[in-house]
């Protein structure tokens, strides 16, 4: 089955520990995202990467950390700087960095608490 | 004025009901207009894609853009319970994936 995996399904961390989120994609996609959604908000884009090792940031990345090593995978770091963390997180992927069409993981709810 | 204005909600109809879900924004180079359907603790999935003004239909949903009016709708027709979901719209300026602006999103449910 082709798709995007996000592992741990519910996190939960103590506040002012850093935490690391999974995502992994078999879709031989080139561009990956980390959105993160919170109630009543739209889907914000924290970090995008469009190729393998290069990375850009989004609109929210003060907090957050990326790396892309490997085209099937995008880490996403909260890091304690994070001033709150507690949110839905959504990672996505696209064919190319010039498609429209996004593809969304299952998401990982993190509590910080 | 924030660029994409969707309702939350929550909208409740009836098995059977045509509803009609909107988004209204204020950035005229918008171009591509999209729909995602998200259930409950689920990622969002792309349900409607249309470029510029006009309407796409597939199957029970109809997308409509209305490009003078700043005015996306999308309708669903004999609406059924597994509908359910709350429904983002996103719109960008270019091609470019990084360039998505998503509503808040709208909840519906469908009750049989």
């Amino acid at each position: 089955d082709g798709g995007i995996t996000q592992s741990p399904k519910y996190l939960f961390r103590k506040e002012g520990q850093n935490v690391t989120l999974s995502c992994e994609q078999n879709l031989n996609h080139d561009a990956m995202y980390w959105y993160r959604q919170d109630p009543g908000q739209g889907l914000r884009l924290i970090y995008y990467s469009q190729i393998v090792n290069d990375f850009q940031k989004g609109d929210i990345a003060e907090g957050y950390s990326v790396s892309r090593e490997k085209k099937e995978s995008f880490p996403l770091t909260v890091t304690s700087a994070q001033k709150n963390p507690t949110a839905f997180y959504l990672c996505a992927s696209s064919i190319d960095p010039e498609a429209y069409e996004q593809y969304f993981g299952p998401g990982t709810r993190l509590t910080v608490t | 004025q924030k660029e994409v204005e969707q309702d939350p909600g929550p909208l409740s109809v009836p098995e059977g009901a045509i509803v009609s879900l909107n988004c209204t924004y204020s950035n005229s180079a918008f171009q591509y207009f999209m729909w995602y359907r998200q259930y409950s603790r689920k990622g969002p999935e792309l349900l409607m894609y249309t470029y510029s003004s006009g309407n796409k239909e597939d199957g029970r949903f109809t997308a409509q853009v209305d490009k003078s009016s700043k005015y996306i709708s999308l309708f669903i027709r004999d609406s059924q319970p597994s509908d359910s979901a709350t429904y983002l719209c996103a719109m960008s300026a270019n091609q470019a994936g990084t360039a998505l602006i998503f509503g808040k999103g709208t909840t519906l449910s469908v009750s049989s």
